[in-house]
């Protein structure tokens, strides 16, 4: 089966643009889940959807951050705009209901603000 | 959620044995243990999880002790393949729950 699909791999953008990541999970997994790494630091948990509804959020920084899960399908994590405190590495879980024995994480994408 | 401890780096040399130990003293009584590995330009990659006792599987084996405080993560006659960074995270198995990532235990494999 096809595993977790991220895109772009890699982003560089400017101070105050907007970036668009996307993320094809595993077909059937209900649940998909956004992490991210910025330098230097763990690898923090942002946000769960199940389905197209969101949740938890808790791990969102702020309000320039917004998840999408439209059809609850593949989704979308919009950055508007962008800071360069947001530079780091962008990853996609998902997984299926129930009990699991694990998450398959996609590849990230690398997000670079300038 | 239960906090882990685990070495920050380790070093080995292609066919030995590497066991890696966490510590996870405040783990709950509906906590896994569950370890990912994930390589340079990779997303972590679940690896085994357990939740009492020994549990082996193709990659790795996972030691828990009766207390559960701890666990160690035993890669049988590692390869330079096996260099990569290794999580322990303790959490309940079931979807939705937020896993929290500490530093890794970083291994280098050397020839």
């Amino acid at each position: 089966e096809a595993g977790v699909t991220q895109f772009p791999s890699h982003s560089v953008i400017e101070k105050g643009q907007t970036v668009t990541l996307r993320c094809d999970p595993i077909s059937g997994h209900d649940n998909l889940y956004w992490y991210r790494r910025v330098m230097g630091k763990e690898i923090k948990f942002l946000l769960h959807f199940v389905k197209e509804s969101k949740q938890d959020e808790s791990g969102m920084p702020n309000n320039r951050f917004l998840a999408e899960r439209t059809g609850g399908t593949y989704s979308t994590l919009k950055v508007q705009p962008a800071e360069l405190e947001d530079s780091g590495v962008y990853f996609c879980a998902s997984s299926q209901t129930g009990y699991y024995y694990g998450y398959t994480f996609g590849s990230g994408t690398r997000l670079t603000v300038v | 959620l239960a906090k882990t401890t685990q070495p920050i780096s380790m070093d080995s040399y292609e066919g030995q044995e590497v066991n890696i130990t966490c510590s996870h003293n405040n783990i709950a009584t509906n906590d896994y243990i569950t370890w990912y590995q994930q390589f340079p330009s990779q997303g972590p990659r679940f690896i085994i999880q357990g939740y009492k006792t020994k549990v082996t599987n193709e990659v790795a084996s996972l030691f828990i002790p009766a207390d559960r405080k701890s666990s160690t993560l035993s890669l049988p006659r590692v390869s330079l393949s096996d260099t990569a960074v290794y999580y322990c995270l303790v959490a309940f198995n079931q979807a939705g729950t937020a896993l929290i990532f500490g530093k890794g235990t970083t291994l280098s494999v050397s020839s």
